[in-house]
């Protein structure tokens, strides 16, 4: 089992919509997480830390629920420039785990 | 500022030839890494750095060594490059693990 998960998607989803991506990580000693995005043959970029009280950052909203070990990131009202590969990353003690990513397409 | 910078972008190699990837940043970051990304994988960790003279594994080391004599750069050695080991190759940085990475443009990599 890969010690982060995420489903590879595609979600294909019209400009205006709301999606959300879930992520689950097996190891409970995880310290730190976060949520990446990498456009097609680029570099990763951070998109956000993710913090146990949630946070926000315009559109995005990011969850962590340490006691069921999964990480979400909800995108609201979805534009043509957020079509992106997303990925969920933890941090344990230094050692980053990446999941595979979850890909975006957003359709005029 | 040139944030982190690799060497070469691309790259060709032989079974059994041995390189160097070459990572340096100027934003003096203790937090150094190198990751594999193969399609359906995600990136993997091979090699980590929290400071110049420290280093340590992450997931994938074998056949990878790293050396870190100074806070700007990280370089990644192939001892002898196999098949297996095509890949895009990123170099990250970062004040600490807990805090955002920032990745080099990445080295492509084909070994025949």
């Amino acid at each position: 089992r890969k010690e982060v998960e995420q489903d590879p998607g595609p979600f294909n989803v019209p400009e205006g919509a709301t999606v959300a991506f879930n992520c689950t990580y097996s190891n409970s000693a995880s310290q730190s997480f976060f949520w990446y995005r990498q456009d097609c043959r680029k570099e990763p970029k951070l998109l956000m830390s993710v913090y146990s009280s949630g946070n926000e950052d315009g559109r995005f909203t990011a969850q962590l629920n340490r006691a069921s070990q999964y990480i979400s990131l909800l995108i609201r009202d979805s534009k043509l420039s957020d079509s992106a590969t997303y990925l969920c990353v933890v941090n344990n003690n230094n050692d980053m785990r990446f999941g595979a990513g979850t890909r975006l397409t957003v359709k005029p | 500022n040139a944030g982190v910078t690799q060497t070469p972008k691309f790259q060709v190699l032989k079974t059994g030839q041995s390189m160097t990837l070459q990572c340096a940043q100027d934003m003096n970051h203790e937090y150094m890494s190198w990751y594999r990304q193969d399609p359906g994988m995600g990136l993997r960790l091979i090699h980590y750095s929290v400071g110049a003279g420290i280093t340590d594994q992450g997931e994938v080391p074998n056949g990878y060594n790293v050396s870190r004599s100074t806070t700007e750069d990280f370089p990644l050695r192939l001892l002898s490059a196999a098949p297996s080991q095509t890949s895009v190759y990123f170099c990250a940085s970062s004040y600490s693990s807990y805090e955002t990475q920032y990745f080099g443009p990445g080295t492509r990599l084909l070994v025949l």
